[in-house]
């Protein structure tokens, strides 16, 4: 099983801040997914990145996978209360065989941005 | 626009109960995903079919088993309930493409869960 570590677990933040979380892996995919998850709701990808270094922006949202493909980062600008919601990532196997189907998440990081 | 359609919402068991949960996607996604959710574990993965015809187990397949019933159709049995198996429970189905990288998955849509309750 190839696992995704995420933090911070938690992070409770002012309306304005900027913040970022972490995904990392000791496994190489060959993409990683960012999702956004709301209370009673099903996770909602937010963005997929494919290549090592790749930067893609979604308004405030940066996203960042790193130059091994083991690891990425989701920074948000000036975050407002509706950012607030569950953030995962997740992984694709970056090798063939039936293994490779499985995708993977990582805990999750619980952001709160207080008005 | 159903996109993954999961049955039940809500469902609660007693110990050694059998009961299956449904998950249809409209789609024509070849992966199809199970997956239980509880309070600071993330999504955790039970089974997998990466296509019709084919399962796998995941992370957590202990006290499950699964059907690909046909492209549309993944279901979920629990055969005897046990109080650990208390979860949100959340189908999935995505694509697969092959990329310059390697395989990689494309978008995974989620049902609205089902919220099992096991006494």
């Amino acid at each position: 099983t190839q696992l995704l570590e995420q933090s911070p677990q938690f992070l409770s933040i002012q309306e304005g801040e900027n913040l970022t979380v972490y995904c990392n892996s000791s496994s190489v995919f060959s993409s990683l997914q960012w999702y956004r998850q709301e209370p009673g709701e099903g996770p909602v990808l937010l963005v997929t990145v494919v290549t090592g270094g790749e930067v893609k922006k979604l308004k405030r949202l940066t996203f960042q996978f790193g130059d091994a493909r083991k690891d990425s980062s989701l920074h948000i600008t000036a975050a407002q209360p509706g950012d607030t919601g569950l953030y995962l990532c997740a992984g694709a196997g970056g090798y063939s065989g039936a293994g490779s189907y499985q995708l993977t998440f990582g805990k999750g990081t619980k952001l709160s941005v207080i008005p | 626009n159903a996109g993954v359609t999961q049955t039940p919402k809500f469902q609660v068991l007693k110990t050694g109960q059998s009961m299956t949960l449904q998950c249809a996607q409209d789609m024509n996604h070849n992966s199809m995903y199970w997956y239980r959710q509880d309070p600071g574990m993330g999504l955790r993965l039970i089974y997998y079919s990466a296509s019709e015809g084919t399962t796998d187990k995941g992370e957590v397949p202990n006290g499950y088993n699964v059907s690909r019933l046909n492209k549309r159709e993944f279901s979920l049995r629990l055969e005897s309930a046990a109080p650990s198996q208390t979860s949100v429970y959340f189908c999935a189905s995505s694509e697969r493409k092959i990329y310059y990288t390697g395989p990689m998955n494309t978008e995974a849509f989620f049902g609205q869960g089902t919220r099992l309750t096991v006494v």
